[in-house]
């Protein structure tokens, strides 16, 4: 099975701040990717597919990169509603699908 | 509006049965594949099965395959999820997901999510 690897796992960050959260498959993937959000006691949010397709009603400051084992998640300015939890996930190696362990971003 | 809304879940032994059902309102259910997600306590997403638009094709993560059977009423507007020979690893919130619209994999993101019904394996 594919393996997902984010880092970091924890991102301490301040409203404002520029983050960057990477997902590091395991063997290539093209660019069969997608990003989720959870806020606690939540369902997840799906933020970004196909690596960089932004969902609809997606804020434009969450953004996508990356194609084979290499992808990035970016939030250009935080604002207080992002401190949540991220989850890459590959859809390439179907069945299974895999998600990424998560990032914790907390408020600095 | 669009919504699923799980139900089923609760406490059972280990080596039980459960058998959760997720009600679609709100879109066409026969235009999309399907997911069951679960996180267990404190833990992160694990897929656990899914199943294309007509229920012709379905999937299931190595540790409930043998175990769990996924299936689709389309006439009910409703998906379900079969889980026997329950572990206490079994442990979690369910939540059943919509996948994008398309017939590939590059679609099996989850696009809507349920909030969840909770099951717990225990003795």
């Amino acid at each position: 099975d594919i393996q997902l690897t984010q880092s970091p796992s924890f991102l301490s960050a301040s409203v404002g701040d520029r983050v960057t959260i990477t997902c590091r498959a395991s063997q290539g993937i093209s660019s069969y990717l997608a990003w989720y959000q959870q806020k606690p006691g939540k369902a997840p949010k799906l933020l970004i597919y196909a690596a960089s397709t932004l969902q609809s009603g997606v804020p434009s400051r969450f953004s996508g990169s990356g194609s084979g084992t290499e992808f990035t998640l970016t939030i250009s300015s935080l604002q207080p509603e992002d401190f949540a939890t991220y989850y890459c996930q590959q859809l390439n190696s179907y069945p299974p699908i895999t998600f990424g362990q998560g990032t914790k971003l907390e408020i600095k | 509006e669009v919504q699923l809304v799980e139900s089923g879940g609760g406490v059972v032994r280990p080596g039980g049965s459960l058998r959760l059902s997720c009600a679609a309102s709100g879109f066409t259910f026969d235009d999309y594949g399907m997911s069951w997600v679960r996180q267990a306590p404190g833990k992160g997403l694990e897929w656990v099965s899914g199943i294309n638009w007509n229920g012709g094709s379905t999937g299931y993560a190595d540790s409930v395959k043998g175990r769990f059977t996924i299936s689709r009423d389309n006439a009910k507007n409703s998906l379900y999820l079969q889980m026997n020979s329950l572990r206490a690893e079994d442990t979690a919130l369910y939540h059943c997901a919509r996948r994008g619209l398309g017939l590939s994999p590059y679609y099996y993101y989850m696009d809507v999510w349920g909030k969840g019904t909770t099951v717990t394996v225990s003795s």
